[in-house]
């Protein structure tokens, strides 16, 4: 079966840093783009973060750039965010999920998703 | 950045009912525009991609249209299971965005 597991949320305290990982499965790990998402409490999803399936190229939202990383090795179909310099607005729920088509293709989506894990920013 | 408005933002509904869910962007996208389904605690769904293109495994009851700045998605028979909330996205360009969700509750 194709899956994404994340781990590594919790408690953390403003300024803090956390690091988040999404171990991948059921398919070529290398092949596809990793994605990612957000959802604050009660609210919407927000895309965070994308990386190519070779590493070599990040995209970050503004509301996270210069503060999370993407990162990924291959070798161990892992995906990762280093989240630091956190905040109250980045408490939410982040879920990990793959592309099913490369950049600029009308067919790209999110089509396997993992199930979320917690970051709470709180004193 | 590609904004994307959703209406309504809540509907009621019954079961057997035809429901449509309409995207609207700010500028034009193509066709790069995804439905994503959401129940409570769950991470969401992969519905509808390249703005008509059924995902593998999910019920032909769903269907989705539109091109540019106007997309749809409709339920054309609505099931027990399908009461969620429903969000479209773009992936035309970075930032890839989403609107704002779609409650369908039962009526």
């Amino acid at each position: 079966d194709v899956q994404l597991l994340e781990s590594g949320g919790g408690l953390v305290q403003p300024g803090g840093s956390l690091r988040l990982s999404c171990a991948a499965s059921g398919f070529t790990f290398t092949s596809y783009a990793m994605i990612w998402v957000r959802q604050a409490p009660g609210k919407g999803l927000e895309w965070v973060s994308s990386i190519s399936g070779d590493g070599k190229s990040t995209v970050y939202a503004d509301s996270v750039k210069g503060r999370f990383t993407i990162s990924r090795d291959n070798s161990k179909n892992t995906l990762y965010l280093q989240m630091s310099s956190l905040r109250a607005e980045d408490t939410a729920v982040y879920y990990c999920a793959k592309t099913s088509h490369d950049y600029g293709d009308p067919k790209r989506a999110f089509d396997i998703w993992g199930q979320g894990t917690m970051v709470t920013v709180s004193s | 950045d590609i904004q994307l408005t959703q209406s309504p933002s809540f509907l009621s509904a019954s079961v057997g009912d035809r429901v449509t869910i309409t995207c609207r962007a700010s500028q034009g996208i193509s066709s790069s525009l995804a439905w994503y389904q959401q129940k409570p605690g769950r991470a969401p769904k992969l519905l509808i991609y390249g703005a008509s293109t059924l995902q593998s495994g999910v019920p032909s009851s769903f269907s989705g249209s539109g091109s540019g700045t106007q997309f749809t998605l409709t339920i054309s028979s609505l099931q027990p299971e399908d009461f969620a909330t429903y969000y479209c996205q773009q992936l035309n360009s970075y930032p890839y965005t989403f609107g704002q969700g779609t409650k369908l509750e039962i009526k």
